[in-house]
């Protein structure tokens, strides 16, 4: 299972775009990337997911080098409910949740 | 659609009781998870179902705790002489299949307080 380094926090301000980085130094060739968003008393929501370069959808984009050793999450003009966890994650069905990115986004 | 469904939403019990918790998935997903938060951290994977196969119970912390999946659809943890160190919140997700893309629905928890 791929172990995934990100930053414990960020703050960020309304409108801004945000990018958040995640390491996973040993992914392994089948594994995906995949990031989630908690909010305070509910579970980890499905963001985005990828396997290499690049993917974008109504909420985020995602960014995978060639190596595949890292990856950004990038969220458009954020607002103050984008103040979230953010959880990246690289591996299949045992994935395993970090302690992810606590993001606060200010007015 | 109907999302992962978890009952109860708070749960609040003395120290030994035993508890359980149930996990109603989304309706066609054949992989269910059970993973738990203690406050400020991440998810600790404890144990998935895959159909009929035998379940992955190697994130299960101890043999206090135990889960079943009966008719491949609602799943109930189990935790036998409850401990303090036990409490937190007690999460549970659902997919398609256990593909390596397939992403994990999350319902909002159970919330255990052990007095």
């Amino acid at each position: 299972l791929a172990k995934t380094t990100q930053p414990i926090s960020m703050d960020s301000y309304e409108g801004q775009e945000v990018n958040i980085t995640c390491s996973h130094n040993n992914i392994a060739t089948n594994d995906y990337i995949t990031w989630y968003q908690q909010f305070p008393s509910q579970g980890p929501r499905f963001i985005i997911q990828g396997y290499k370069t690049k993917v974008t959808n109504e909420v985020a984009s995602l960014f995978i080098p060639a190596d595949r050793k890292s990856s950004t999450l990038s969220l458009p003009r954020v607002s103050l409910s984008d103040t979230a966890v953010y959880y990246c994650l690289a591996g299949g069905f045992k994935t395993i949740f970090g302690a992810g990115t606590r993001l606060f986004v200010k007015a | 659609g109907a999302g992962v469904s978890q009952s109860p939403s708070n749960k609040v019990t003395e120290k030994g009781k035993d508890v359980e918790l149930r996990c109603d998935p989304i309706s066609g997903h054949t992989a269910l998870y059970w993973y738990r938060q203690s406050l400020g951290q991440g998810l600790e994977f404890l144990i998935y179902f895959q159909g009929n196969s035998a379940p992955d119970k190697s994130g299960l912390p101890s043999d206090r705790f135990s889960a079943e999946r009966t008719g491949g659809s609602v799943s109930t943890l189990t935790i036998q002489r409850t401990q303090q160190e036990d409490s937190a919140v007690y999460l549970c997700a659902s997919s398609l299949d256990t593909g390596v893309s397939q992403p994990q629905h999350f319902g909002d928890g159970t919330r255990l307080s052990i007095l």
